[in-house]
């Protein structure tokens, strides 16, 4: 289908473990990127990609690493896991071809580090 | 650094009500102006994107406007509906966007 998915849903974690959340879009979109989303700061940004092996630091990027080596992935990775970490995390994605069409999100990935 | 804020943080009204939501910016350079709907535990889905050479746009009962000398964009709900109910972003930006803290809006049957 087409459309941007993020996986897992879900995912719970112990502190220090390494874990990767997925984000895949169907549109060859230029740009993705990862925001997280915790009550009282709003939607922060982590990381963007402006094309494929083109990745930039956002407002929050300590403790995450993110990569791009095909258009359509942006994985992100936590690294070693705290608990600050705790959040929803959001993948979106946005074209450069003609007209700005705005942001595109996927479904999120609610993550717990315990 | 561009700074979004949004008034009221949160509004409750009965249903059938004509409402405002407000949307301010510090960088009045900005390109592009969206807005979108959350419902609680989901993601955000787009409502109205008013592009740089736009000053509104709509799509039904929603009615968006800029006016970048201001810093502002206003968000018009008609006719308001239960179905309403959900938290209300604005974002502002070129390509890269920063985001308003929200609107939590509650429309009562």
């Amino acid at each position: 289908d087409a459309g941007i998915t993020q996986s897992p849903r879900y995912k719970i974690t112990e502190t220090g473990r390494q874990v990767t959340l997925m984000c895949h879009q169907t549109w060859s979109h230029s740009y993705m990127f990862w925001y997280r989303q915790d009550l009282g700061h709003g939607l922060r940004l982590i990381y963007y990609s402006a094309a494929a092996d083109i990745t930039d630091k956002g407002e929050v990027p300590d403790g995450y690493v993110v990569s791009r080596s095909k258009t359509e992935n942006f994985p992100l990775t936590l690294e070693s896991a705290t608990r600050s970490q705790t959040s929803v995390y959001f993948c979106a994605s946005s074209g450069t071809t003609g007209a700005f069409r705005g942001y595109t999100f996927g479904s999120g990935t609610r993550l717990t580090v315990v | 650094k561009q700074e979004v804020t949004q008034i009221p943080a949160a509004l409750s009204v009965p249903e059938g009500e004509n409402l405002v939501l407000n949307c301010s910016f510090t960088d009045s350079a900005i390109y592009n102006l969206q807005w979108f709907r959350q419902d609680p535990g989901k993601g955000l889905t787009s409502l109205l994107l008013i592009q740089s050479s736009q000053r509104e746009q709509t799509s039904g009962r929603l009615n968006a406007s800029l006016d970048k000398s201001s810093g502002r964009s206003t968000l018009y709900i008609a006719a308001s509906q239960p179905g309403d109910s959900a938290t209300y972003l604005c974002a502002a930006g070129g390509q890269n966007f920063v985001f308003g803290p929200g609107t939590r809006l509650s429309v009562l049957p």
